[in-house]
């Protein structure tokens, strides 16, 4: 039974590069979450998805960054252009149907790295 | 978004010896979830609190959440290695959205 599926594990990207992350929930999950952790700010919400709409996106830091989630099984998340201050560990996780704040199922994360 | 204070940060132990790990809010909750996170790895869910005064037990760890509904706190017993990692409590906001507190990193010392 495979969990949350992220790639790429590490990205190593110059600063201005666009970088994109990639998700597939599990699958008949229907809530997708997007997380960054770094050591000051700890872990932080993104965005969330339900059913493929995004339902807050207040998390997302600034224009440079975008997320899709184009249908249940994928979702992306987009840094144009990225800067070295968006070096983390971004991880995405999903929840069954009628839980969608509860038991988050976490990918293994992607570690990016922007010099 | 919900805001959830955790203590403490840091908590260095000896083998066998307890350890517990905080969580307080201003505000009452919904409910309160615990998450545990090995050295690079992913958060992984340990257990969700739902009503006042609730507590749950799983080998040697025991959860608990306020009568107020307003803190929870998780208790490890005769701690061991294999229990390093960082420790999260995590909270419901307005939008249903999930708020992790800044976590608790445990170093098991042999």
């Amino acid at each position: 039974d495979a969990g949350v599926i992220q790639s790429p594990r590490h990205e190593v990207t110059e600063m201005g590069q666009e970088v994109t992350l990639r998700c597939k929930p599990i699958s008949g999950h229907n809530s997708l979450f997007w997380y960054r952790q770094t050591m000051m700010r700890g872990l932080e919400l993104l965005i969330y998805f339900n059913n493929n709409v995004p339902i807050d996106d207040s998390g997302m830091p600034e224009d440079r960054f975008s997320a899709k989630m184009p249908n249940a099984s994928f979702s992306t998340l987009k840094i144009q252009p990225s800067e070295p201050r968006d070096s983390a560990v971004y991880f995405c996780a999903s929840s069954p149907p009628g839980h969608a704040n509860e038991k988050l199922f976490f990918g293994s994360g992607t570690q990016l790295s922007v010099l | 978004g919900q805001q959830v204070m955790q203590i403490p940060q840091y908590q260095h132990v000896q083998e066998g010896e307890d350890f517990t790990t905080y969580c307080n809010s201003s505000t009452t909750l919904s409910n309160i979830q615990w998450y545990k996170q090995r050295p690079g790895g992913h958060p992984v869910f340990l257990i969700q609190l739902v009503k006042s005064g609730e507590v749950k037990k799983q080998k040697r760890l025991t959860f608990q959440f306020g009568e107020a509904k307003k803190n929870s706190s998780l208790h490890i017993t005769a701690t061991q290695t294999t229990d390093v990692g960082t420790y999260f409590c995590a909270v419901s906001g307005s939008a249903r959205q999930l708020t992790f507190g800044s976590g608790t990193q445990l170093t098991v010392l042999p």
